[in-house]
């Protein structure tokens, strides 16, 4: 098993580019998926297979991933991002392992 | 798509079990992995077990190893989650979900029990 850091916070203003990463040694081997969970409600995946976006989330969401570090880029980000976001990926075994959380605020 | 909706609210004491459903509707139970995910209070968010179809069984974290059980019920398109020797910090928000396609994620997830363990 193994963690998967990321920040556990970040701020930015209106019409900024937020910037989320999440590493891992494994990751290379193992696609990243990440999630956005708004207070009292289920998570909701907005990547998938490190950077494909499923249907109805917005274009403003991307992903990237490089060597054992992906990202999660929203650019020109808007006050309905404001949530938590989790990376998550799977060991050799098909265990899921979630990143900590990092909490956007939108300034 | 699918539609997970999940057993409401329980309140347990130290020590005892509680059994969670997840009603699967739009697809069949059989054609999806079903995984248990849960959340702590103001915590993260923290896999508990799922079904691999790599497989074809199911594996658990290994900090619930031997205390906690996923079932299914293809009948009524219902899994379980139960959860053994509860304690304090076992109190948290429990969600089903699953992959609609083959894949160790989920995009679609159940509403969320909430489970209270308190004497």
């Amino acid at each position: 098993s193994y963690g998967l850091p990321q920040p556990p916070s970040l701020s930015v203003s209106p019409g900024q580019t937020a910037r989320i990463t999440c590493s891992a040694d494994a990751l290379p081997k193992q696609y990243a998926y990440w999630y956005q969970q708004k207070p009292g409600q289920a998570p909701v995946l907005v990547i998938y297979k490190d950077s494909e976006r499923p249907s109805g989330i917005p274009e403003r969401f991307s992903g990237s991933s490089s060597g054992t570090t992906v990202t999660l880029t929203i650019s020109g980000v808007q006050a309905e991002d404001e949530a938590d976001y989790y990376c998550q990926s799977a060991d050799s075994s098909g265990a899921w392992v979630f990143g900590g959380g990092t909490k956007l605020t939108v300034l | 798509q699918v539609q997970l909706v999940q057993s409401g609210a329980e309140v347990k004491k130290p020590g005892a079990s509680v059994k969670v459903s997840c009603k699967v509707s739009g697809y069949t139970l059989t054609e999806l992995s079903m995984h248990w995910v849960r959340q702590a209070p103001g915590k993260g968010l923290e896999w508990m077990g799922g079904f691999d179809p790599e497989d074809g069984e199911t594996i658990y974290a290994q900090k619930f190893q031997g205390r906690v059980t996923m079932t299914e019920d293809t009948s009524t398109d219902t899994a379980y989650m139960e959860l053994s020797s509860l304690r304090s910090e076992d109190t948290a928000v429990y969600y089903c979900a699953t992959p609609s396609w083959r894949g160790y994620f989920a995009d679609y997830w159940g509403q969320g029990t909430l489970v209270t363990v308190s004497s």
